[in-house]
């Protein structure tokens, strides 16, 4: 079974870090991208950022470009977000998400349970 | 980056009946060399992730059941549920994955009426 596990969520003060992390299992991880998506308390989903297979390319959402950043350890099958200067505005459930087919960009198909970020003083 | 404006933002329709949601990108999302519509459909249920219901703009995923369909018109997009159920009771969300920042639509909330 494909499952997907974030972990790493919580409460930080405003410009502060964290790191979430995302455990992968049930498929080969290093064949997939892999995407974060956020949506904040009551709101919409917002697509965060991306990265290829082999950790070669990553893209961001102009919010989270020079403030997030997007990593994975494809020999602990782990994907990660790194988020510095944390904003009250960055408070949101973030979903870990595989992207398309092997090899390939594209939806996000299956998703985490998500974990829960909050930037508050 | 691309804008997907979903339409309406919510709606109510009785059991058995057809619902329409509507999705409209500002750009297109066709990527001539495969032929495809780069277009997914989700389904979020309250307190849940979202589930992918339909890709390439009209292919069903494998599992979702078959009153779900996607088609093109233009560049507007519909999902249609040919005959609502009380379990689809949700909010959907549209996606464009042609271009990165990839870009959802505001989502649709649908209700039973």
């Amino acid at each position: 079974e494909v499952q997907l596990v974030e972990s790493g969520g919580g409460l930080v003060q405003p410009g502060g870090s964290l790191r979430l992390s995302c455990a992968a299992s049930g498929f080969t991880f290093s064949s997939y991208w892999m995407s974060w998506v956020r949506q904040a308390p009551g709101k919409g989903l917002e697509w965060v950022a991306n990265i290829k297979p082999d950790g070669s390319e990553t893209y961001y959402v102009d919010s989270a470009r020079g403030r997030f950043t997007i990593s994975r350890d494809n020999a602990k099958n782990s994907l990660y977000l790194q988020m510095n200067s944390l904003r009250a505005e960055d408070t949101a459930v973030f979903y870990c998400a595989r992207e398309g087919r092997p090899g390939r960009p594209g939806w996000s198909d299956p998703w985490g349970q998500g974990t829960l970020v909050i930037v508050s003083s | 980056d691309i804008v997907m404006t979903q339409s309406p933002d919510s709606l109510a329709v009785s059991l058995g009946e057809r619902a329409t949601i509507n999705c409209r990108s500002s750009q297109s999302v066709f990527y001539s060399s495969n032929n495809k519509d780069y277009l997914a459909w989700y389904q979020q249920k309250s307190g849940q992730p979202p589930k992918l219901l339909i890709y390439w703009a009209s292919t069903r995923e494998s599992g979702v059941p078959d009153r779900f369909s996607g088609s093109r018109s233009g560049t507007d997009f519909n999902l249609t549920i040919s005959s609502l159920q009380a379990e689809d009771v949700a909010v959907y969300y549209c996606q464009q994955y042609n271009r990165t920042p990839y870009t959802f639509g505001q989502g649709t909330r649908l209700e039973i009426k």
